[in-house]
């Protein structure tokens, strides 16, 4: 069965803290995703990477950094985290190729809240 | 502003009713794809549609994707209380993909 795990679900950071969420896939998938879900705006991306080590920006990446060491691992960072930073996270895989036609694999999500 | 523009925003119904949401741009994708996404969860993929003036059916719900690719349509028949959730279309590009705000249907039983 299919699994992208978050590793956090509900975490609660003061303003100014480095935050780190990780997300890891078991379906050796290429690509990988990190979004940010709010009300009225949807799934927002952020950033995305297509290979190890390799990264690009979605459309909100100011405040945040990813990193991609190993394939299977997709950490999103937030240097200094700020209360505008408050959302759930959404990490997603699809295979290679990019997601054309391919099912992206949703985690659970991960709940933010930044004080 | 949404690269993909969902609608209606929120919609609440009677079981057994019929309805129609909408997901338009003015942007060419490769692929679109229609999620359901409950409370507390991720969005889970219900299809995928590819090819301009395609059409799936999935049980009660109808998927069309417009003949230019910019637009696509999830209609659902006889609605359930269990169709309850949040519609979510998103369209492929090259290596990523773009996601809509989303349309919150209820059905009241």
């Amino acid at each position: 069965d299919v699994k992208v795990t978050q590793s956090s679900r509900y975490l609660v950071k003061r303003t100014g803290e480095k935050v780190f969420l990780e997300c890891v896939q078991d379906m050796d998938h290429e690509n990988m995703f990190w979004y940010r879900q709010d009300p009225g705006l949807g799934l927002r991306l952020i950033y995305f990477s297509y290979d190890v080590k390799m990264k690009e920006k979605g459309d909100i990446p100011e405040g945040y950094s990813v990193s991609r060491e190993k394939k299977e691992r997709f950490s999103l960072i937030l240097e200094s985290a700020s209360t505008n930073q408050t959302s759930m996270y959404l990490c997603a895989s699809s295979p290679s190729g990019g997601p054309s036609g391919n099912t992206i694999y949703f985690g659970e999500g991960s709940w933010l809240t930044v004080v | 502003t949404q690269l993909l523009e969902q609608s209606p925003q929120f919609l609440s119904i009677q079981e057994g009713e019929n309805l129609t949401v909408y997901c338009n741009s003015s942007s060419v994708f490769s692929s679109l794809q229609w999620y359901r996404q409950e409370p507390g969860e991720g969005p889970v993929l219900l299809v995928t549609v590819v090819t301009g003036g395609e059409v799936k059916k999935l049980k009660r719900l109808t998927f069309q994707f417009g003949d230019a690719r910019k637009d696509s349509s999830l209609h659902i028949t006889a609605a359930q209380p269990g169709d309850t959730g949040l519609y979510l279309c998103a369209g492929a590009r090259n290596n990523d993909m773009r996601f809509g705000a989303g349309t919150r249907l209820t059905v009241k039983p």
